[in-house]
């Protein structure tokens, strides 16, 4: 029944390493988004896809490469590890584009630590 | 300057007060969305208004367009109301959602 998943919750790593969080939903949205949620707190948008296609592309290190299969999903792969990648990932759908005048659903978080 | 203000940053309450908590906003937001972030780190939607009024049970979220503000209130506020509220505008025209600090609430029994 989970709306939005996330996998892995929990995800601790070495500097340097590749690793890949998972992101599906179950709501028949189009748009999908991933959030960084820094230790002070603060979220910040990093990517949007409305049906696969990429809508959103904030200034984010090219070491994070989105990918969505299918409009169900919406993965992050993060190349090259680095400490400052340490964070909560919150991956969100909304119905529709123009999903900022629309609801947000959110997973619940990856917790991702990097060494 | 964030786009997105909030105050305060945190609050402490006793059980069955109202509380009152703002966010104002800069030019080129066209929406407001209140979100809720438990101690366990999920993040849940509340509202989103973009004019006048919306209630849901003890919550309640009003927005000022002129004055670019917004107030969300808790009735009747209970410990299980202890979360981070965070406020978030949408710029207009785009999909992007701009967050607030967020504001840490603490009901106590």
């Amino acid at each position: 029944d989970t709306a939005v998943s996330q996998t892995p919750k929990y995800l601790v790593t070495q500097m340097g390493n590749d690793k890949s969080i998972k992101c599906e939903q179950n709501l028949g949205h189009d748009t999908m988004y991933w959030y960084k949620q820094d230790s002070k707190k603060f979220l910040k948008i990093m990517f949007s896809y409305n049906n696969k296609e990429l809508i959103i592309n904030e200034t984010v290190p090219n070491r994070f490469s989105p990918k969505s299969p299918d409009k169900a999903h919406l993965n992050l792969h993060i190349n090259s590890l680095e400490l400052g990648d340490s964070a909560v990932y919150f991956c969100a759908s909304s119905p529709r584009l123009a999903g900022g005048y629309n609801e947000q659903f959110f997973g619940p978080g990856t917790r991702l630590t990097v060494l | 300057k964030n786009e997105v203000e909030q105050s305060p940053q945190n609050l402490t309450a006793q059980e069955g007060e109202f509380i009152t908590i703002n966010c104002s906003y800069s030019v080129g937001i066209s929406a407001l969305h209140w979100l809720q972030q438990h101690p366990g780190g999920g993040i849940v939607s509340l509202f989103m208004l973009s004019s006048g009024k919306k209630k849901h049970g003890r919550l309640i979220a009003t927005i000022n367009i002129q004055e670019k503000h917004s107030s969300l209130h808790i009735t009747a506020s209970h410990p299980r109301d202890s979360a981070v509220y965070i406020c978030a505008g949408t710029q207009g025209g785009s999909e992007k959602l701009v967050f607030g600090k967020g504001m840490k609430l603490t009901v106590n029994p």
